[in-house]
């Protein structure tokens, strides 16, 4: 399996521009979050989605950001319009179907996003 | 609010060094995990555990559910060992909490 897959894995734009941040998860898996991970605060929870529902989006900074998960194999994170505070990596990560919130996670790649 | 806390923030160690990385949390959890980050970025799962030890190869895992404690071991340390390691909490059904993570370099 190709594990988790991220689009870009880096992307530059200037604040003001929408930026939309693309994963697809391993085949099988169910249950997909999106991480920020800056180096003040470490890795952040901003939403998780089950079975294509999002459970807990309390993590997302404010309404420029959203995320979407369309279906199984496929989910969206945009953020609109964008400032240099969201300059960091995000990671999208995934469970296997029958897993819990416990369970190991699969991470991708990252993008590394900066915000000029 | 369960919150987790890793020491040191920083380690630079000398290739062949024993190495331990400390991991405090502040209410019960149902599993702690180590994960390592390598310069490169990627995220990889080294351990989950809810009692007891593991190991594999030249890492051992441990952790003391009475003392809200786990430790992450390295024997024989290694340049290629430099990475962030980071652990994460698992409290019931709810998502995990993660330390800041703790920057280790080995110099050979």
């Amino acid at each position: 399996d190709a594990g988790v897959i991220q689009s870009p894995r880096h992307e530059v734009t200037e604040m003001g521009q929408e930026v939309t941040l693309r994963c697809k998860p391993i085949s099988g898996h169910n249950s997909l979050f999106w991480y920020r991970q800056t180096m003040m605060r470490g890795l952040e929870l901003l939403i998780y989605f089950n079975n294509n529902v999002p459970i807990d989006d309390s993590g997302m900074p404010e309404d420029r950001f959203s995320a979407k998960m369309p279906n199984a194999s496929f989910s969206t994170l945009k953020i609109q319009p964008s400032e240099p505070r969201d300059s960091a990596v995000y990671f999208c990560a995934s469970i296997p179907k029958g897993g819990g919130l416990a369970d190991t996670q699969y991470f991708g790649p990252g993008t590394r996003l900066t915000v000029l | 609010k369960n919150e987790v806390e890793q020491s040191p923030q920083n380690l630079t160690a000398q290739e062949g060094e024993f190495i331990t990385i400390n991991c405090s949390y502040s209410v019960g959890i149902s599993a702690l995990h180590w994960l390592q980050q390598h310069p490169g970025g990627g995220i990889v799962s080294l351990f989950m555990l809810s009692s007891g030890k593991k190991k594999h190869g030249r890492l051992i895992a441990t952790i003391n559910i009475q003392e809200k404690h786990s430790s992450l071991h390295i024997t024989a340390s290694h340049p290629r060992d430099s990475a962030v390691y980071i652990c994460a909490a698992a409290l019931g059904n709810t998502p995990l909490v993660f330390g800041k993570g703790t920057r280790l370099s080995v110099i050979a």
